[in-house]
């Protein structure tokens, strides 16, 4: 199985500031790699698929990048709703597998 | 707007059995690829089971051999039958379905279903 490992576990920032998110790969993906947004009590919402490909809808103060084993997600300037924990996720293969998610708090 | 609705969970002891149900609307779900994802309690997404649009169904090794996922053509519903439940098994259970696109995403999720296993 591919392990799916987020860095840091967790961050405080305040609104405006610019934030990203580390994923890494225990092996090469390709750029089969999804970024997802969950709030407390939620469902996750898809951010970003294909690695930097943005979902329709979701405001571009949201990229991404990377490809292989490593890949980002950045906020450009963080808004008061983004207070949220985000997971990435490989399509690559069976079974696909999620980080363990980075939880973006109010500093 | 496509929408997802699950039903089904609740408490059952150790070694038990819960089936959950998926109902779509405003899409095909024998057309799509659609798999469930659970989440224990304040712990990270994981993925459990996927039935491809032709068929063929895959699971997790935590689940195999335990859960079954299959579909209702007529009732466009998605189910998990999830036998000899473990105090492990207690999590939100989510249905999601596959995105179109070949970079192969769940573009869409259900509300999320409690599933507790406990004595």
């Amino acid at each position: 199985d591919i392990r799916m490992t987020q860095s840091p576990s967790s961050l405080s920032a305040s609104v405006g500031d610019r934030v990203t998110i580390s994923c890494r790969a225990s092996q090469p993906i390709s750029i089969y790699l999804n970024w997802y947004q969950q709030r407390p009590g939620k469902a996750p919402k898809l951010l970003i698929y294909g690695a930097s490909t943005l979902e329709s809808g979701v405001p571009s103060r949201f990229s991404a990048s990377g490809s292989g084993t490593d890949f980002t997600l950045t906020i450009s300037s963080l808004q008061p709703e983004d207070f949220a924990t985000y997971s990435c996720q490989q399509s690559y293969s069976t079974p696909r597998t999620f980080g363990q998610g980075t939880k973006v708090e109010i500093k | 707007e496509v929408q997802l609705v699950e039903s089904g969970g609740g408490l059952v002891q150790p070694g038990g059995s819960l089936r959950l149900s998926c109902a779509a609307s405003r899409f095909t779900v024998s057309s799509n690829h659609m798999s469930w994802v659970r989440q224990a309690p304040g712990k990270g997404l994981e993925w459990i089971s996927i039935i491809y649009s032709g068929g063929n169904a895959f699971y997790a090794d935590s689940v195999k051999g335990r859960f079954t996922i299959s579909r209702d053509n007529s009732n466009n519903t998605l189910y998990l039958q999830m036998n000899s439940l473990r105090v492990e098994d207690t999590a939100v259970y989510y249905c999601a379905r596959q995105g179109p696109g070949i970079e192969d995403y769940f573009d869409y999720w259900g509300q999320g279903i409690l599933v507790t296993v406990s004595s």
